[in-house]
């Protein structure tokens, strides 16, 4: 099983650029999540979606927006990058609203 | 307030040293409580959780949750060099999903 596979790896972007953070998950899981991690303060939820076609904000869903098409995929979209928005971004997903979440391997993204 | 806090360390202990990780929360709403290990540039991966008050054994790992006093505790025994990583704990009342996390603790095990 791949689990959650998160695209790109890393990436550079100008600041006003946009782009797309693509996240894929293979066990059927409803609820998905994307997280951001700066260095020093653990994760903080931007979007969630608990099925498709739902989905709600985060404690940080500014300049950030999602969509929920199928159960399979959770992109996030960063529109007009600015350098606050250097992190790393982790998606995952579950089968409960209580525990089991599966995290991909991140996306290193840095806007300058 | 944060509704997670956790001493962000470091922490760096001798090999075979018990460790003690350990988390408190002001949201009495929290149901389900979760350790996970983060390796550097890695995914957090789950390690334990627990539902509700009480221990939970596995391995050299134990969890505690102690309700009453909002506090959640990890214990390593015999803690080993494969053992240094970040270390985050995390709840959520079960009803959204939306877990939150503590800013984690960055243990390190010395040969």
């Amino acid at each position: 099983n791949a689990g959650v596979t998160q695209t790109p790896k890393f990436r550079i972007l100008k600041i006003g650029q946009s782009m797309t953070l693509q996240c894929t998950q293979d066990m059927n899981h409803n609820y998905m999540y994307w997280y951001r991690q700066d260095p020093g303060m653990g994760l903080k939820l931007i979007y969630y979606s608990v099925g498709a076609g739902i989905t709600d904000k985060g404690e940080v869903p500014n300049g950030y927006n999602v969509s929920r098409s199928t159960t399979e995929d959770f992109p996030l979209r960063l529109e007009l990058a600015a350098p606050s928005q250097t992190s790393v971004y982790f998606c995952a997903s579950s089968s409960t609203s209580g525990y089991g979440y599966t995290f991909g391997s991140g996306t290193r993204l840095t806007v300058v | 307030q944060k509704e997670v806090e956790q001493d962000p360390g470091p922490l760096s202990v001798p090999e075979g040293a018990i460790v003690s990780l350990n988390c408190t929360y002001s949201n009495s709403a929290f149901q389900y409580f979760m350790w996970y290990r983060q390796y550097s540039r890695k995914g957090p991966e789950l390690l334990m959780y627990t539902y509700s008050s009480g221990n939970k054994e596995d391995g050299r790992f134990t969890a505690q949750v102690d309700k009453s006093s909002k506090y959640i505790s990890l214990f390593i025994r015999d803690s080993q060099p494969s053992d240094s990583a970040t270390y985050l704990c995390a709840m959520n009342s079960g009803n959204t999903g939306k877990l939150i996390f503590g800013q984690g603790t960055t243990l390190q095990v010395k040969p």
